[in-house]
């Protein structure tokens, strides 16, 4: 059974970054094909893929914010960490991490998401 | 990108109603188009993958259909459980993008 739990704060302030690790279990980064995604979802708005990271630490970005995201993962821990430099009030959403496998590309299953406030 | 158009943003529908919703791709995607339920408050749950095939657990009133650019998610009769919102995504290419959700409330 593959679960995955995310941590970080709730709480950031404008300009700060944003760091949130994704911590799994029932599956290896080290597995071929194996994938991990931040999906972040504003209150009330729709879901948006932020990054993907692959077995093979294949990267992928939005292209609208990949100047301020970094993925890495660490398989050691099963955790991936995220992390979203310069945060505004726009950022302000639940993040959820989610499994995923590189071919076919669905999301499943997801974590159960944490709230990230930007305010000052 | 690709762009996801669902179609309704919201439908109001009774306990035993067949619902359909549809989702448009800004271009051919095959079958890589899934479908999730997102229960207020909850994290999204995969009902239907490759655009055709039950998640397993998931009742068989879902359904999905569909390829190239035009797919579409029917519930043969609509339960209570139901209500929620609604939203597909595609894998052809990344970025993976969803469509912006079709809130499916009580009539």
């Amino acid at each position: 059974q593959i679960t995955l739990k995310e941590s970080g704060p709730t709480l950031v302030k404008p300009t700060q970054t944003l760091t949130l690790t994704c911590t799994f279990s029932g599956f290896s980064l080290k597995t071929r094909g194996m994938g991990v995604g931040w999906i972040r979802q504003p209150p009330g708005k729709a879901l948006e893929c932020l990054a993907l990271i692959y077995w093979n630490d294949d990267k992928r970005y939005s292209p609208s914010l990949k100047s301020r995201l970094t993925i890495t993962k660490d398989t050691s821990k099963n955790q991936v960490v995220f992390t979203m430099t310069n945060m505004d009030p726009v950022d302000t959403a639940t993040y959820y991490c989610a499994h995923t496998i590189m071919t076919p590309g669905w999301f499943d299953p997801w974590g159960q998401g944490t709230l990230v406030t930007v305010s000052s | 990108d690709i762009q996801m158009t669902q179609s309704p943003s919201s439908l109001s529908a009774s306990v035993g109603d067949r619902v359909t919703i549809t989702c448009r791709a800004s271009q051919t995607i095959s079958t890589y188009l899934h479908w999730y339920q997102q229960i207020s408050g909850k994290a999204p749950r995969l009902l239907i993958y490759a655009a055709s095939t039950l998640q397993s657990g998931v009742p068989s009133r879902f359904s999905g259909s569909g390829s190239g650019t035009e797919f579409t998610l029917t519930i043969s009769s609509l339960q209570p459980e139901d209500f929620a919102t609604y939203y597909c995504q595609q894998s052809y290419i990344t970025p993976r993008t969803f469509g912006q959700g079709t809130k499916v409330e009580i009539k």
